[in-house]
C-alpha cells in the first residue's frame, strides 16, 4: 500500500520569508515523489518530481524539494515566498515496485501575504 | 492551444439524470485520466487508460463510465446523477502511465469540470 500525509492544512508567511510545505509517505518499496500546484480555478500543474539520484531536486519557479529516506519525507520549500505562491498545493507519491497510480495528499493551501 | 481541454467547464443538472464530460489532448500523450476533486480538495483517481486501454479502475460507481475513442481522447459518462456526484472533475494525460519500475512522467490537468447536481 502507499500514501502520502500532508500534515498541515494551512501555511500562512509573509512575502520574502521562507516556505515550507511538508510531506511524508509511506511505501513498502521504495517511492517516485511528486509535487503538484493548483491555483484557484485552475488544474493541477507539476512541479518537481525525485526518482532517484540526488536527494535535493529542483523544479519550476524557485522551489525544491528534499527527500529524506530515514524520515521518509519530502518537503517542499522556497527561500523567499512571492504573494503569487499562494495556491494549494499536493504532493504525490508511487511505490516503483507498483504500477501507474499515484497517490495524493489532501493538500496544503499556502497563503503568501504582502 | 491548450494542452488538455475539458468540456462543459460547469455542468449544472438534477438528480438522475445522465450526463458526460469530454477531454481531449493534443500533446500526443499515450495515457489519460480522471480525477474527482471533492468539496475538500482531496483529488482521487478514477480511471486510466493507456493506448485505449483500461488500466486502472478504482472503486467508483458502475454509474460512472469512461469511454476512449482513440489515444487522444478521454470522455466520462455518469447514469443517474446523484447528490454525492457534485464535485469536480479533471482530466489529464501524460505521455507514460507508469509501468513497474518505470517512473510516471508529469501529468498535465485540464481546468476542471464544476458538476453540481440538484
Amino acid at each position: 500500500a502507499q500514501s502520502v500525509a500532508q500534515p498541515e492544512d494551512q501555511v500562512n508567511v509573509a512575502e520574502g520569508n521562507p516556505l515550507t510545505v511538508k510531506c511524508t509517505y509511506s511505501v513498502s518499496g521504495n517511492p517516485y515523489l511528486f509535487w503538484y500546484v493548483q491555483y484557484p480555478n485552475r488544474g493541477l500543474q507539476f512541479l518537481l518530481k525525485y526518482i532517484t539520484g540526488d536527494n535535493l531536486v529542483k523544479g519550476s519557479y524557485g522551489f525544491e524539494a528534499e527527500f529524506n529516506k530515514s524520515q521518509t519525507s519530502f518537503h517542499l520549500k522556497k527561500p523567499s515566498a512571492l504573494v503569487s505562491d499562494s495556491a494549494l498545493y499536493f504532493c504525490a507519491v508511487r511505490d516503483k515496485g507498483s504500477d501507474y497510480k499515484l497517490s495524493f495528499g489532501a493538500g496544503t493551501t499556502v497563503t503568501v501575504r504582502a | 492551444d491548450t494542452a488538455v481541454s475539458q468540456t462543459p467547464k460547469y455542468l449544472v443538472t438534477q438528480m438522475g439524470n445522465d450526463k458526460s464530460i469530454k477531454c481531449e489532448q493534443n500533446l500526443g500523450h499515450d495515457t489519460m485520466y480522471w480525477y474527482k476533486q471533492d468539496s475538500k480538495k482531496f483529488l482521487k483517481i478514477m480511471f486510466s487508460y493507456n493506448n485505449k486501454e483500461l488500466i486502472i479502475n478504482e472503486t467508483v460507481p458502475n454509474r460512472f463510465s469512461p469511454k476512449s475513442p482513440d489515444k487522444a481522447h478521454l470522455n466520462l459518462h455518469i447514469n443517474s446523477l446523484e447528490l454525492g456526484d457534485s464535485a469536480v472533475y479533471f482530466c489529464a494525460s501524460s505521455q507514460d502511465g507508469g509501468s513497474v519500475g518505470q517512473p510516471n512522467e508529469k501529468l498535465f490537468f485540464g481546468s476542471g469540470t464544476q458538476l453540481s447536481v440538484l
